[in-house]
């Protein structure tokens, strides 16, 4: 079955500091990969995504995310994290079937950031 | 601004009572979702209607029903049959038909909180 494991529930940073969260998961072919961040109490806003091509994706806010079929991940980076970043985020998977938009979404890593 | 419209953004409920949460798009997409979120647990999908009048069930369906009688609305009705119902309920869109990998991609509105007294 397709799953998506987001191994850190909640991961705290220094403001300034690198960032990776981590992503894998099970899938039975090529993937479409998301990352996805919320704010408390609001909706899901996409920070990047993965249909094909180069493994190295680009977002915004300054995040990035490399897809490595090999080790099954989809780990997102940012190289200097802001207090603005503190937030929970999620790693998704889809485009199985044909219930596009059937994502199937990681538990999320909550991000705290230290002044 | 084109976006999704969730209303009521707080809900109280007693037990044995329907309630419906609202979800309107103004940005002429096709396809329309809801998502149930739960502390720790992600989001997991409840129904999903890629046109008007039609629609199918998601992986937790029990205790909801949804209709799609216009393009831009997709209430929800959480029944009196769902167990659990406290929860952030969100709604999404996507303006592609299947078939491409930007049926993927998801615009979510602001979500909606139900709890039950």
């Amino acid at each position: 079955a397709q799953s998506v494991t987001q191994p850190d529930i909640h991961i705290t940073v220094s403001e300034g500091a690198s960032l990776e969260l981590r992503c894998n998961y099970s899938y039975g072919a090529t993937p479409y990969l998301f990352w996805y961040v919320q704010s408390p109490g609001q909706g899901l806003q996409l920070l990047l995504k993965y249909f094909s091509g180069d493994t190295l994706v680009q977002g915004i806010k300054g995040f990035e995310a490399e897809f490595k079929r090999s080790q099954s991940s989809f780990n997102l980076r940012k190289p200097s994290v802001h207090w603005s970043d503190a937030a929970e985020y999620f790693c998704a998977v889809g485009g199985y079937g044909g219930s596009q938009g059937n994502l199937i979404f990681g538990k999320g890593t909550k991000l705290s950031v230290k002044p | 601004d084109g976006g999704i419209t969730q209303s009521p953004k707080y809900l109280f409920r007693k037990e044995g009572q329907n309630v419906t949460l609202s979800c309107e798009q103004n940005l002429n997409h096709d396809a329309m979702y809801w998502y149930r979120q739960d502390p720790g647990q992600g989001l997991r999908l409840i129904y999903y209607s890629q046109i008007v009048n039609d629609f199918q069930k998601g992986d937790i369906a029990e205790g909801y029903s949804v209709s799609r009688e216009k393009k831009e609305s997709f209430p929800l009705t959480v029944t009196s049959a769902q167990k659990n119902p406290t929860a952030f309920y969100l709604c999404a869109s996507n303006p592609t038909p299947p078939g491409l990998p930007r049926a993927n991609v998801l615009t979510f509105g602001a979500g909606s909180r139900l709890t039950v007294l």
